[in-house]
């Protein structure tokens, strides 16, 4: 079992829509991470949330960290074909980075 | 800007053979980390190092070797190539007292054995 789950795995939508993905874990973590990955190249650090309810916003995507730092979610308003890629949440747990399966998001024009 | 360097790119082995793949880094990070990534199952820890002459196990280490002798080289050695070794193999580093976390990585190494 994954110590953090990421739900959907696949996602295909079209341009202008509304998406959300979903991190989620038994346990605590002090912060959430979430990385971008494209085809052939390593992940990208999008984003860290690091207190209990958080938002942060960064241009049409907005991050969520639970009250409870148990989960997190990645919401992308009005989504672009360049938004292509897989979605990846991680924690940091005992100096290891531990990583969900990750979401692959299609975004046809 | 190198950033983390991996080599080789693609690497085609028969079962039983030995290899290594070669992860450099230029930001003089103490903490480096070998991960591979199969389809539907994200990113899993092979092995990681906190500093030259330290390395420890992940979540998957068995039929991979580590050594850190150098701040920039951290090597995974395959000692005898299996089948289910067959994945993309990520390395990456980051600075141990940056409060961010942040893993850069390197572009990775796609393996095959037959």
């Amino acid at each position: 079992t994954q110590l953090l789950e990421q739900s959907p795995q696949f996602l295909s939508i079209q341009e202008g829509e509304n998406l959300t993905v979903y991190c989620n874990s038994s346990s605590v973590f002090s912060s959430l991470q979430w990385y971008r990955q494209e085809p052939g190249e390593g992940p990208v650090l999008l984003v860290t949330v690091v207190t209990g309810g958080e938002v942060k916003k960064l241009k049409r995507l907005t991050f969520q960290f639970g009250d409870a730092r148990k989960d997190s979610s990645l919401h992308i308003t009005a989504a672009q074909p360049g938004d292509t890629g897989l979605y990846l949440c991680a924690g940091w747990r005992g100096g290891k980075l531990i990583f969900g399966q990750g979401t692959e998001l299609s975004v046809k024009p | 800007n190198a950033g983390v360097t991996q080599t080789p790119k693609f690497q085609v082995l028969k079962t039983g053979q030995s290899m290594t793949l070669q992860c450099a880094q230029d930001m003089n990070h103490e903490y480096m980390s070998w991960y591979r990534q199969d389809p539907g199952m994200g990113l899993r820890l092979i092995h990681y190092s906190v500093g030259a002459g330290i390395t420890d196990q992940g979540e998957v280490p068995n039929g991979y070797n580590v050594s850190r002798s150098t701040t920039e080289d951290f090597p995974l050695r395959l000692l005898s190539a299996a089948p289910s070794q067959t994945s993309v193999y990520f390395c990456a580093s980051r600075n141990a007292v940056t409060s961010t976390g942040e893993l850069f990585f390197g572009e990775g190494s796609r393996l095959t054995v037959l």
